[in-house]
């Protein structure tokens, strides 16, 4: 099946600097590509969605300027959190979309983010 | 809004046995509905999905989901796990062309 790759798997940091996480379709062209957040023994609980080209939408309570989302190309979507603290520590998971809809709907492995 | 309800945070149940994992909606009409399973180190696999017509689907190793619209429920269910089968299975409803996800049931099997 089609894969989605996250890069890195695992990255600490210290606060107040900034960490970049990209999310990668390798197999298919992804229209559409969405960011999600994970606490422990918890949901995944959406961020944003992004479109080829476009400005994200953000979901209610997420905040745009710490969680700067871009969709460069089909095949590419980097988040960075900005000024990161020790709350911004969590698991986050990317998932890219082909045309196919939902059926064609993958998620990237995730990385772990710990801020000291 | 939609909601999606996994009343069981874990489950243990032994290699053999047999699965099933609760699943609790709320939608006013027919929802599209998926089961995933996530495994450490692997992103979400899609294990089935619902959209119409029999309400009893099959799915990937094994597995098998049956909505019941009049207990706004669907339920995973397998007749007989595998040591492998044990991970984190999330049941997850689309709503606007996103999927909301439940909290997500850890499923432990022994030997």
């Amino acid at each position: 099946g089609a894969v989605v790759s996250q890069h890195p798997s695992r990255v600490i940091c210290k606060s107040g600097t900034s960490v970049k996480i990209e999310c990668r379709s390798l197999d298919f062209q992804a229209t559409t590509m969405f960011w999600y957040r994970q606490f422990p023994k918890q949901s995944l609980m959406l961020m944003a969605t992004s479109n080829e080209g476009s400005k994200a939408t953000y979901e209610q309570g997420v905040e745009k300027d710490k969680f700067l989302i871009n969709h460069a190309s089909l095949t590419l979507s980097t988040l960075t959190v900005t000024s990161a603290h020790p709350e911004d520590s969590s698991f986050y998971i990317c998932s890219a979309r082909g045309i196919g809809g939902f059926d064609t709907q993958y998620f990237g492995p995730g990385t772990r983010l710990t801020v000291l | 809004a939609q909601s999606v309800t996994q009343p069981d945070i874990h489950i243990t149940v032994s290699e053999g046995a047999s699965l099933e994992l609760r699943c609790n909606y709320s939608y006013g009409a027919t929802p599209y509905l998926f089961w995933y399973v996530q495994s450490p180190g692997q992103g979400l696999q899609l294990l089935l999905k619902y959209f119409s017509g029999d309400t009893l689907v099959q799915g990937i190793k094994g597995f098998e989901a049956e909505f019941k619209r009049s207990q706004s429920s669907f339920n995973l269910r397998k007749p007989s796990v595998h040591w492998s089968d044990a991970a984190e299975y999330f049941c997850a409803v689309a709503e606007g062309g996103k999927l909301i996800f439940g909290q997500g049931t850890e499923l432990s099997v022994k030997p």
